[in-house]
C-alpha cells in the first residue's frame, strides 16, 4: 500500500521561513506525480494552494510556493503570517489513484 | 461564483442506507469532475472517486471501490454519494469538490462538507 508521508509537526515564527515536504513510499516524487498542496484550518474545508508542483490559485497568497526538493514536492512558506497557522496536506497522482498525505500541523509561533 | 453546497447533517445506525448530496452552481456542472473526499475525525482526507457529470463516467479509489456509490443527476447539477449499508466505520465528514484538469488536476472548490454519524 503506498503510503505519503509528511512533517507532523512544524513551528515557524512569525516572519519566517519553513518548508513543508512529502514523500512517497514508491521513491521519489517528481512532476508526474502531479503534487497538490491544500490548508485547512479547525471546522473548514480544505483549500487548495498549489497544483501541478508549482502552479498557484488567483487565491493562493505569493508567500507560499511549490517544488520539488531532494525526491520530494516541497511547500515553502515564505514570511509566515499568523494566519497560516494549520494543517496542510499534499496529494499526489498515482496511476489512477490519487492519495492524501496525513498532514503537517504548522504553528506560528 | 463556484458553489458547491451539500446536504445537512445525519445521524444514521449501522445498516441503514444514506444518499448526501451536492449541489452545484456557477459553472457548466456537466464540464467539470466531482470528487467526494471522506475526512474520518481527527484524520486527513481520503480521496475516495470522482464522477464525470457530462457522461457519469465515475472511478473509484480501491479503498472505496463496492463501498460507496457515486452518483450524478446533471439535470439538477446534483452529485450524490451513496452507502447501501452504513457502518459505524462510516462515520466522518464527507466532502465534495470540483476536480479541474481531470484526475491529475486539484480540487479547487469544495463543498462545506457534511457531517455522517453512525451509531447504534
Amino acid at each position: 500500500q503506498t503510503v505519503v508521508t509528511q512533517e507532523p509537526s512544524l513551528t515557524v515564527s512569525p516572519g519566517g521561513t519553513v518548508t513543508l515536504t512529502c514523500a512517497s513510499s514508491t521513491g521519489a516524487v517528481t512532476s508526474v506525480y502531479f503534487p497538490n498542496w491544500f490548508q485547512q484550518k479547525p471546522g473548514q474545508a480544505p483549500r487548495s494552494l498549489i497544483y501541478s508542483t508549482t502552479n498557484k490559485h488567483s487565491w493562493t497568497p505569493a508567500r507560499f510556493s511549490g517544488s520539488l526538493l531532494g525526491g520530494k514536492a516541497a511547500l515553502t512558506l515564505s514570511g509566515a503570517q499568523p494566519e497560516d497557522e494549520a494543517e496542510y496536506y499534499c496529494l499526489l497522482y498515482y496511476d489512477g489513484a490519487v492519495i492524501f498525505g496525513g498532514g503537517t500541523k504548522l504553528t506560528v509561533l | 461564483e463556484v458553489q458547491l453546497v451539500q446536504s445537512g447533517e445525519e445521524v444514521k445506525k449501522p445498516g441503514e442506507p444514506l444518499k448526501i448530496s451536492c449541489k452545484a452552481s456557477g459553472y457548466s456542472f456537466t464540464n467539470y469532475w466531482i470528487a467526494w473526499v471522506r475526512q474520518m475525525p481527527g484524520k486527513g482526507p481520503e480521496w475516495m472517486g470522482i464522477i464525470f457529470p457530462g457522461d457519469s463516467e465515475t472511478k473509484y479509489s480501491p479503498s472505496f471501490q463496492g463501498q460507496v456509490t457515486i452518483l450524478v443527476d446533471k439535470s439538477i447539477n446534483t452529485a450524490y454519494l451513496q452507502w447501501s449499508s452504513l457502518r459505524a466505520s462510516d462515520t466522518a465528514m464527507y466532502y465534495c469538490a470540483r476536480h479541474i484538469g481531470g484526475i491529475t488536476g486539484t480540487l479547487d472548490f469544495w463543498g462545506q462538507g457534511a457531517l455522517v454519524t453512525v451509531s447504534s
